[in-house]
């Protein structure tokens, strides 16, 4: 069974540009959730997609905006980037939700604004 | 809100010795209690679990306890090796089912 991935592993933009991540869950999760992981702040929450419905947001700008496809595949896109957003952006999906659900992540996407 | 407290590091040990890493939390309800491993340059790994209290979750050597009475999970192997050595985070997935993270912490083991 693949394992959650995520496109691009790596890229490079430039101030003011706009990024989008892709994600692919496992087969047969249907919840994806993404994060932001830097060495000053952590990992921090961003959104969760749940049957292409955003059921949790964290507290980031309106820059940061996420949606799910009907397969469950989904994508995240930061427009605008600032030289801050250079962080790894991590994916996970779930089977379904709930305290009990384990959540299971991709390698991520090492995102750099210059 | 909830929360999720963990020991700093970077925490240095010999190969072969006991590990240790202090997780505690705050949290409403009876939220499920997590430990991730990061492997230099790669995600994020669960490492195991536990649901509720009293639960004890272990996966490679490692284990780790609920304790409702103290709202600690610390995580604990018997003798570590070197290829442990990773950055450790404590999480809790409450009502809202979003997961709170700890900082995260650091393990060095030298052979």
């Amino acid at each position: 069974k693949a394992g959650v991935t995520q496109t691009p592993r790596y890229l490079i933009k430039t101030r003011g540009q706009q990024v989008t991540l892709s994600c692919s869950p496992i087969s047969g999760h249907r919840s994806v959730s993404w994060y932001q992981q830097t060495p000053g702040q952590g990992l921090q929450f961003l959104f969760e997609y749940f049957s292409e419905t955003q059921r949790n947001k964290g507290n980031f700008p309106g820059r940061f905006s996420g949606r799910q496809f009907s397969n469950s595949r989904s994508e995240m896109n930061v427009s605008t980037l600032e030289l801050g957003d250079s962080a790894l952006y991590l994916c996970a999906s779930s089977h379904g939700q709930g305290a009990g659900n384990t959540i299971y992540f991709g390698e991520g996407s090492w995102l750099t604004v210059v | 809100g909830d929360s999720v407290t963990q020991m700093e590091g970077p925490v240095t040990l010999s190969e072969e010795a006991f590990l240790t890493i202090n997780c505690t939390y705050t949290a409403t309800g009876y939220p499920s209690l997590f430990w991730y491993v990061q492997y230099p340059g790669e995600g994020l790994q669960l490492l195991l679990k536990a649901t509720k209290a009293d639960d004890k979750g272990s996966n490679k050597g490692f284990e780790a306890t609920y304790r409702k009475e103290t709202t600690s999970f610390h995580l604990e192997k018997g003798s570590v090796q070197v290829s442990d050595s990773a950055v450790y985070f404590c999480a809790l997935s409450g009502s809202n089912y979003q997961l709170i993270w700890g900082a995260g912490t650091k393990l060095i083991i030298k052979p």
